[in-house]
């Protein structure tokens, strides 16, 4: 069974930091994995994803993220924070055998000005 | 611009209702979802259709059904609300046969049952 793990509820960062929101994965087979962004009362607007290739994917507004087969793991990281980053990330994953998405739980990031 | 559509932001029902949800996406995608979020569960998969009139269920069927008689149009359906499905609704589509396609949401139904 696919399953996805995001260790943190919430992560705090001072504007300009580097930020890094973690997530661990679980699928049967090769996975496709994703990051989201939901901004308050907002539908989750895609970031980006691993299908196949680099390890390191980059995405929108200067976003990236790493991932490691070794560790299971796709963490979202920015070299810089900003205020305007502050909002609800998802992790998910699908089994490339199917069209079914899982969602982690959610991280609230605070970039504090 | 891509556009996932859900008629009703906000509704409230009471307990017993005949509850329906509407999405349109203007994208011709063939794949369309339906989610519930609730605080600290993240996105959980009620149903998803890749093909007019084709669905599968998801993680949480129960309680649920849906419609797609058109490509661009996805309802869900809750035969008789109550109070536990209180929460928020997303309807999300993507694209191709393939499965590599990112998820486009709407911008969820909020869901009160009284």
């Amino acid at each position: 069974a696919q399953s996805v793990a995001q260790p943190e509820d919430q992560v705090n960062v001072a504007e300009g930091n580097p930020l890094t929101v973690k997530c661990t994965y679980s699928v049967s087979g090769n996975p496709y994995l994703f990051w989201y962004v939901q901004y308050p009362n907002r539908g989750l607007q895609f970031l980006l994803k691993y299908i196949t290739g680099d390890n390191l994917v980059k995405g929108s507004y200067g976003f990236e993220a790493e991932f490691n087969k070794s560790q299971t793991s796709f963490h979202l990281k920015k070299p810089s924070a900003l205020v305007s980053d502050s909002a609800l990330y998802f992790c998910a994953v699908r089994d490339t055998g199917g069209f079914k998405t899982i969602f982690g739980a959610g991280t609230r990031l605070f970039v504090k000005a | 611009d891509v556009k996932v559509t859900q008629s009703s932001r906000y509704l409230v029902k009471r307990t017993g209702e005949k509850v329906f949800l509407e999405c349109v996406q203007d994208m011709d995608h063939e794949n369309m979802f339906w989610y519930r979020q609730d605080p600290g569960l993240g996105l959980r998969l009620i149903y998803f259709s890749y093909d007019v009139k084709m669905k599968e269920k998801g993680d949480i069927p129960e309680g649920y059904s849906v419609s797609r008689e058109k490509k661009e149009r996805f309802s869900l359906i809750l035969e008789s609300a109550s109070t536990n499905q209180t929460s928020m609704y997303l309807c999300a589509s993507s694209y191709g046969t393939t499965n590599t396609g990112e998820l486009f949401f709407g911008e969820g139904s909020r869901l009160t049952v009284l």
